[in-house]
């Protein structure tokens, strides 16, 4: 069955570090893949995705890596600064399942980043 | 151009009363997807509409319920209401079924 999780529930990082933070994923058919930004009393807001066609995709300051083979993500944060303390959330879907739950996005459980200055 | 907005921001019921949530998607949108969040964890789907139609539909039982309108905005409805729906109820609108999902900022769910 889908589902999403995290490696590590929180992650303390000295602002201007460069932050890492992992998920995995159990869906083989998963084939696309978000990070999401969700501050304290805010929804989510969408960071960088990435296709299961694609190995590795950048952003300002943000770059998601996808090694299927071992069904896994990581989305790498350059010079963290306070503004990106934060919980982090992987979501998958699967695309390419016509008829069935390709209109969802299955999350994990989040990680938080917290920035020490 | 204006995002995803919810309303109200908070809202508290008391246990077997119904209760409706509203959203606005972001202009050109025609997808509207709603998740509940608990305390301490990821947003888990609820359902989702495309033109007017149910897309898809998660474990929800069917007192939970929705509608989108001819405007492509939707409102979520949950009918005698317990405890365990005190959580934080997000709606995402995307410009296709498949596109990517814009969050709007929740509305705050207290069920006494």
């Amino acid at each position: 069955g889908e589902s999403v999780g995290l490696h590590l529930p929180t992650l303390s990082v000295q602002e201007g570090d460069n932050s890492i933070i992992n998920c995995a994923y159990s869906n083989s058919a998963s084939d696309y893949f978000i990070w999401y930004k969700q501050e304290s009393g805010k929804g989510p807001q969408f960071i960088i995705d990435i296709r299961s066609n694609m190995d590795k995709r950048q952003g300002q300051r943000v770059t998601v890596l996808l090694n299927k083979t071992v069904k896994h993500l990581s989305l790498q944060i350059a010079a963290t600064q306070p503004g990106d303390s934060a919980v982090y959330f992987c979501a998958e879907k699967n695309l390419g399942n016509s008829g069935g739950s390709n209109y969802k996005l299955t999350f994990g459980k989040g990680t938080l980043l917290t920035v020490n200055p | 151009e204006t995002g995803v907005t919810q309303s109200p921001t908070h809202l508290i019921k008391t246990r077997g009363q119904q209760v409706t949530l509203r959203c606005s998607s972001q202009s050109g949108h025609n997808t509207v997807s709603w998740y509940q969040q608990a305390l301490g964890q990821g947003p888990q789907f609820i359902f989702q509409y495309y033109r007017e139609e149910e897309n898809g539909r998660g474990n929800f039982p069917p007192r939970f319920s929705g509608l989108q309108f001819p405007n492509y905005s939707s409102e979520l409805n949950v009918n005698a209401l317990e405890l365990d729906d005190s959580a934080l109820y997000l709606c995402a609108s995307s410009f296709n079924r498949h596109d990517t999902q814009y969050f709007g900022p929740g509305t705050r769910l207290t069920v006494l």
